[in-house]
């Protein structure tokens, strides 16, 4: 099993530009979060997805950002237009029960910076 | 409200020494309790969870972490810590949902 899949590894982009962040869940499972690290605030829950459904999209910051889920094996987070204070390390997890008690899997995580 | 403390920002122990991280919660449900690890440039690796049964729960790599519900604490520990123990550990609190609760997180080091 290859794990989570996230790509790009490291992304820097100017102000204003669009980005795109990647992940590919582990096959087999149903359910999909994306996640924010800072310092300032830790970890984050952006968005959850659950048989590619967004259930709860509370944490995303903005309507700068948006996430879909196209199929169960694929989700895109988007930010458009990019801040600087947008820059952190995003990080996709998937899970099998939809719920804690199997614990998450954890993809490497993509460095964003926004100059 | 809920939270999730983990009092010890930076940790240093010596390799061969005993570990132990602190975490508390406070929780208005029976709390699911977990600890993960992340090494430098990498996502979070689940070392153990904690749901009901046998308050002594046994992880991966050799840890172990006690829940004890009268001080809301769930202990993370390691009898000899390795140099490849260095890394950041984080405890969470889930109720059985999807969201969970992370702390600021551990940073431990190693001394050879």
């Amino acid at each position: 099993d290859a794990g989570v899949i996230q790509s790009p590894r490291h992304e820097v982009t100017e102000m204003g530009q669009e980005v795109t962040l990647r992940c590919k869940p582990i096959s087999g499972h149903n359910s999909l979060f994306w996640y924010r690290q800072t310092m300032m605030r830790g970890l984050e829950l952006l968005i959850y997805f659950n048989n590619n459904v967004p259930i709860d999209d509370s944490g995303m910051p903005e309507d700068r950002f948006s996430a879909k889920m196209p199929n169960a094996s694929f989700s895109t987070l988007k930010i458009q237009p990019s801040e600087p204070r947008d820059s952190a390390v995003y990080f996709c997890a998937s899970s099998l029960a939809g719920g804690p008690e199997g614990g998450y899997t954890f993809g490497s995580g993509t460095r964003l910076t926004v100059v | 409200a809920q939270s999730v403390t983990q009092p010890d920002i930076h940790i240093t122990v010596s390799e061969g020494a005993s570990l132990e991280l602190r975490c508390n919660y406070s929780y208005g449900a029976t709390p699911y309790l977990f600890w993960y690890v992340q090494s430098p440039g990498q996502g979070l690796q689940l070392l153990l969870k904690y749901f009901s049964g046998d308050t002594l729960v046994q992880g991966i790599k050799g840890f172990e972490a006690e829940f004890k519900r009268s001080q809301s604490s769930f202990n993370l520990r390691k009898p000899s810590v390795h140099w490849s123990d260095a890394a950041e550990y984080f405890c969470a609190v889930g109720s059985g949902t999807y969201k969970y609760i992370f702390g600021t997180g551990t940073r431990l080091k190693v001394l050879a």
